[in-house]
C-alpha cells in the first residue's frame, strides 16, 4: 500500500498568511493527488485534484503543485472560512490511501 | 441537487453485523463508481471500498476484507455497505461517496459525499 505524509500535523496562522502544507507518498504516484478540506461535523469537500488542477466553485487562493512523490496545498491569503482539517489522498492504486491530516488553526 | 443521503448506522455489539445504505439523487448514479469512506472518532478519513458502475468490480481495505461487501442497486440509485463481524475498531462516522473520473484518463476523485451515519461497536 502506498502511504501518504503529511507535515505539519497541525499549524497556526493569521489571516491574510499564506500557508503551505506537504504530503509526501511512499512511492511516484505521478500527479493523482487530490486535496480535502474539512470542518468539525462536516463531511470532507474537494479542492485540489489531479495535484493542481482546482474542483469548480473552490476559491483560487487555493493552489496545488507536485509530482512524483511530493505535493503541496497552497493557501495564498488565509480567510476566516479557510481554518479547517486538510487531507490529501492518492488516487494512483488502490487502496486510495489518505494522508493523516493538517489541522489549520487561528492563531 | 446533487445528493447522498445515508442511513443504518447505530450501536452493534462486537460480532454483530450492520447494513448501511445510501440514496443518491440529482445524477446519474448508474454512470459512477461508488465509494465508502470512513473516519473514527477524532481521527483521519480511511478509504474502505469501491464498487464499479455496474458491480461488476469490488475493491476492499485490508483490514475489512471478508467481513464487509458492498453492493449497488441501480434501479433504487442506492449503494449498500453489509458489515459483519464487526469490532470495537471500525467504530467510525461511514460516508458514502461518488467517485468522479475528474480528468482523462483515469484520475479520479470524490467529489460528492454524503453527511455520513454513525457506527459504534461496543459491548
Amino acid at each position: 500500500d502506498i502511504q501518504m505524509t503529511q507535515s505539519p500535523s497541525s499549524l497556526s496562522a493569521s489571516v491574510g498568511d499564506r500557508v503551505t502544507i506537504t504530503c509526501r507518498a511512499s512511492q511516484s504516484i505521478s500527479n493523482y493527488l487530490n486535496w480535502y478540506q474539512q470542518k468539525p461535523g462536516k463531511a470532507p469537500k474537494l479542492l485540489i485534484y489531479a495535484a493542481f488542477s482546482l474542483q469548480s466553485g473552490v476559491p483560487s487562493r487555493f493552489s496545488g503543485s507536485g509530482s512524483g512523490t511530493d505535493f503541496t496545498l497552497t493557501i495564498s491569503s488565509l480567510q476566516p472560512e479557510d481554518f479547517a482539517t486538510y487531507y490529501c489522498q492518492q488516487s494512483f492504486s488502490i487502496p486510495y490511501t489518505f494522508g493523516q491530516g493538517t489541522n489549520l488553526e487561528i492563531k | 441537487e446533487v445528493q447522498l443521503v445515508e442511513s443504518g448506522g447505530g450501536l452493534v455489539q462486537p460480532g454483530g453485523s450492520l447494513r448501511l445504505s445510501c440514496v443518491a439523487s440529482g445524477f446519474t448514479f448508474s454512470s459512477h463508481w461508488m465509494s465508502w469512506v470512513r473516519q473514527a472518532p477524532g481521527k483521519g478519513l480511511e478509504w474502505v471500498a469501491n464498487i464499479k458502475q455496474d458491480g461488476s468490480e469490488k475493491y476492499y481495505v485490508d483490514s475489512v476484507k471478508g467481513r464487509f461487501t458492498i453492493s449497488r442497486d441501480n434501479a433504487k440509485n442506492s449503494l449498500y455497505l453489509q458489515m459483519n463481524s464487526l469490532r470495537g475498531g471500525d467504530t467510525a462516522v461511514y460516508y458514502c461517496a461518488r467517485l468522479s473520473r475528474m480528468y482523462a484518463p483515469d484520475y479520479y476523485a470524490i467529489d460528492v459525499w454524503g453527511q455520513g451515519t454513525t457506527v459504534t461497536v461496543s459491548s
